[in-house]
């Protein structure tokens, strides 16, 4: 299956600081990708859906100025958190469609866990 | 009401046990239905995915799907402690490659040696 890699896999920073987050699709091109965040025994809630060379659509309720991304290339997208705060430390993952765009399948990075001092 | 609802568990079974887990979905939309493994720390991976209403078998594992009661299930066969973990369930309306994906809250599953 396609691999998607996140870097850095843990990160813990002050309140305030901006943390920026790297998922690639490591032996496929992705056009969209997907950023969710997790919190402890519960479920993945979708944040945004990055879009290499356009916008990212965010989900209702998520701040698109606190929560960056960037689709820089068809194996990149970064979420950077901006001025991050305790209540932002979560599980960030994220998730390419399948290799053949013939599915939606998705397959998912393994996670970034964010700590906000 | 939540579009996708999936009991969180725990749910405990010994070794070599049938792990039964399911989840049940408001929206007749939805077409297309997967199931993720989920361990401690980790990002999902894909186990099985089935579009419409039936049955498909791989390996140790079998999703049914019946859309007419909206209700997907998976099993699991000879049940291992490596099967611990949270298995999550998702589906979508359309098969496109940037198509979100809506979750179930995840069941979590202990295989006790």
């Amino acid at each position: 299956g396609a691999v998607v890699s996140q870097h850095p896999s843990r990160v813990i920073c002050k309140s305030g600081t901006s943390v920026k987050i790297e998922c690639r699709s490591l032996d496929f091109q992705a056009t969209t990708m997907f950023w969710y965040r997790q919190f402890p025994k519960q479920s993945l809630m979708l944040m945004a859906t990055s879009n290499e060379g356009s916008k990212a659509t965010y989900e209702q309720g998520v701040e698109k100025d606190k929560f960056l991304i960037n689709h820089a290339s068809l194996t990149l997208s970064t979420l950077t958190v901006t001025s991050a705060h305790p209540e932002d430390s979560s599980f960030y993952i994220c998730s390419a469609p399948g290799l053949t765009g013939a599915t939606n399948e998705q397959f998912f990075g393994p996670g970034t866990r964010l700590t906000v001092l | 009401q939540k579009e996708v609802e999936q009991d969180p568990g725990p749910l405990s079974v010994p070794e070599g046990a049938i792990v039964s887990l399911n989840c049940t979905y408001s929206n007749s939309a939805f077409q297309y239905f997967m199931w993720y493994r989920q361990y401690s720390r980790k990002g999902p991976e894909l186990l099985m995915y089935t579009y419409s209403s039936g049955n498909k078998e791989d390996g140790r594992f079998t999703a049914q799907v019946d859309k007419s009661s909206k209700y997907i299930s998976l099993f699991i066969r000879d049940s291992q402690p490596s099967d611990s973990a949270t298995y999550l369930c998702a589906m979508s309306r359309i098969k496109a490659a940037g198509n979100k994906l809506t979750f179930g809250g995840g069941t979590r599953v202990l295989v006790k040696p």
